[in-house]
């Protein structure tokens, strides 16, 4: 049974370029959180998508977009980026009918450097 | 606003002596709390939930932590440290709305256990 997986792993981009990161879920969930790591610091809450909608966000700028497929996959965009945007992104997927005592799966995540 | 503050960004063990990691909450409704744990450049694995069923939970690896209204702690405990403990370890409270929980975590403990 896979877990959730990120890709890529790792990348570098220049200040002002756009990125896309992609999550799929661990079989079976139908939820899936973003969530950004700094170097240091725990993780903090991006956004939640859930039935292809964002359901939940965090105190991130527009700049930070998401989508959910119909397969449950997500992907995180981010535009205009900036050197504070350099982090850890991790995805986490769940089931919504766990509510909030439920689990998040998380996966390794994709490093973002940003130059 | 829900929160959860963890004491000590870093802590030393020797192998084989007690593991305490302290965390303390803040929260207005009774919180549904949660110990992860980071292994170096990987995601976070699930140590232990609290979800008001007991306020002793056990979770993987030897860990337990014990849930204190009066003192608003859930304090994350081993009785004998191995080196394969070492990790960063998050506390978290998860906070619902909008139909979904999310996750906040604290900033983390870093656990470094001495041979």
């Amino acid at each position: 049974d896979a877990g959730v997986t990120q890709s890529p792993t790792h990348l570098i981009k220049t200040r002002g370029q756009q990125v896309t990161l992609r999550c799929s879920p661990k079989s079976g969930h139908d939820t899936v959180s973003w969530y950004q790591q700094a170097l240091g610091q725990g993780p903090q809450f991006i956004f939640q998508y859930y039935e292809e909608e964002e359901r939940q966000r965090g105190n991130f700028p527009d700049r930070f977009s998401g989508h959910q497929f119909p397969n449950y996959s997500s992907e995180l965009n981010v535009n205009a980026l900036l050197l504070g945007d350099s982090a850890l992104y991790l995805c986490a997927s769940s089931l919504v009918r766990e509510g909030v005592t439920g689990e998040l799966f998380f996966g390794e995540g994709s490093r973002l450097t940003v130059l | 606003a829900q929160s959860v503050t963890q004491l000590g960004s870093h802590v030393s063990v020797s192998e084989g002596a007690l593991v305490l990691l302290r965390c303390n909450y803040s929260s207005s409704v009774p919180p549904y709390l949660f110990w992860y744990v980071q292994y170096p450049n990987q995601g976070l694995q699930l140590l232990l939930k609290y979800t008001s069923a007991a306020t002793l939970v056990k979770g993987i690896n030897g860990f337990e932590a014990e849930f204190k209204k009066s003192e608003t702690s859930f304090h994350l405990t081993k009785p004998s440290a191995h080196m394969s403990d070492a990790a960063e370890y998050f506390c978290a409270v998860s906070l619902w709305g909008a139909g979904s929980y999310q996750l906040t975590f604290g900033k983390g403990t870093k656990l470094s256990v001495i041979p």
